[in-house]
């Protein structure tokens, strides 16, 4: 059974041109977020799709977004890159949860190393 | 955003246990606390949670204080595979959805 997977593993882009990330999920998962982590820090949430729609985003400017396709892949795409937006990219799958107590582990892939000169 | 605080580096030597705290003052009634670990700039890869109730696995303990303004980590018997950055994480629950607020972890050398 696949985990999650990524691609590509590295891209270097130049300032103001536009990326497009890939993740496919674990199998029997139906939710995507991705992550955001800079050299030295944790990763930082930037979206979650579930059902083809966002669910929640965090603090990320609207040059971030997204789509998930009916077989729950998903992309990220990044428009007018800024040199702070090098950065490893991460994507996590998941069940939706259910209840608020429900065991709801995220798997993460191996994340595209996003290097913008 | 960040929920959890955590010390930036520790060591431990091989064959010790390892205990990384993090704080998590401003936790509510109903977020769960995580931790993963990160090897290599991989992904970051499950380890255990908690509510309020100390957890036990086949991979660590996790101690959660009453007040659950703050936690620890217990990896029993470190070994240098166990050499990592270690994120403590709270859970927000949103409807049927969860997001994961990453803390700046704490890099763990397991020294031989």
């Amino acid at each position: 059974d696949a985990g999650v997977t990524q691609s590509p593993t590295h891209l270097i882009k130049t300032r103001g041109q536009q990326v497009t990330l890939r993740c496919s999920p674990k199998s029997g998962h139906d939710t995507v977020s991705w992550y955001q982590q800079a050299l030295g820090q944790g990763p930082q949430f930037i979206f979650q799709y579930y059902e083809e729609e966002e669910r929640q985003r965090g603090n990320f400017p609207d040059r971030f977004s997204g789509h998930q396709f009916p077989n729950y892949s998903s992309e990220l795409n990044v428009n007018a890159l800024l040199l702070g937006d090098s950065a490893l990219y991460l994507c996590a799958s998941s069940s939706v949860g259910g209840w608020e107590g429900s065991y709801n582990e995220q798997f993460f892939g191996p994340g595209t190393r996003l290097t913008v000169l | 955003d960040a929920k959890t605080t955590q010390p930036p580096s520790m060591d431990c030597a091989e064959g010790r246990a390892a205990n990384l705290p993090c704080n998590h003052s401003t936790i509510s009634g109903n977020e769960y606390v995580y931790w993963y670990r990160q090897i290599h700039s991989q992904g970051p890869q499950y380890i255990i949670h908690g509510l309020k109730n100390n957890e036990t696995n086949e991979m660590a303990s996790l101690i959660i204080t009453e007040d659950r303004k703050s936690s620890t980590l217990i990896l029993p018997h470190a070994t240098l595979r166990d050499t990592a950055v270690y994120y403590c994480i709270v859970r927000v629950v949103s409807g049927n959805f969860n997001k994961f607020y990453f803390g700046s972890g704490t890099k763990l050398n397991v020294k031989p």
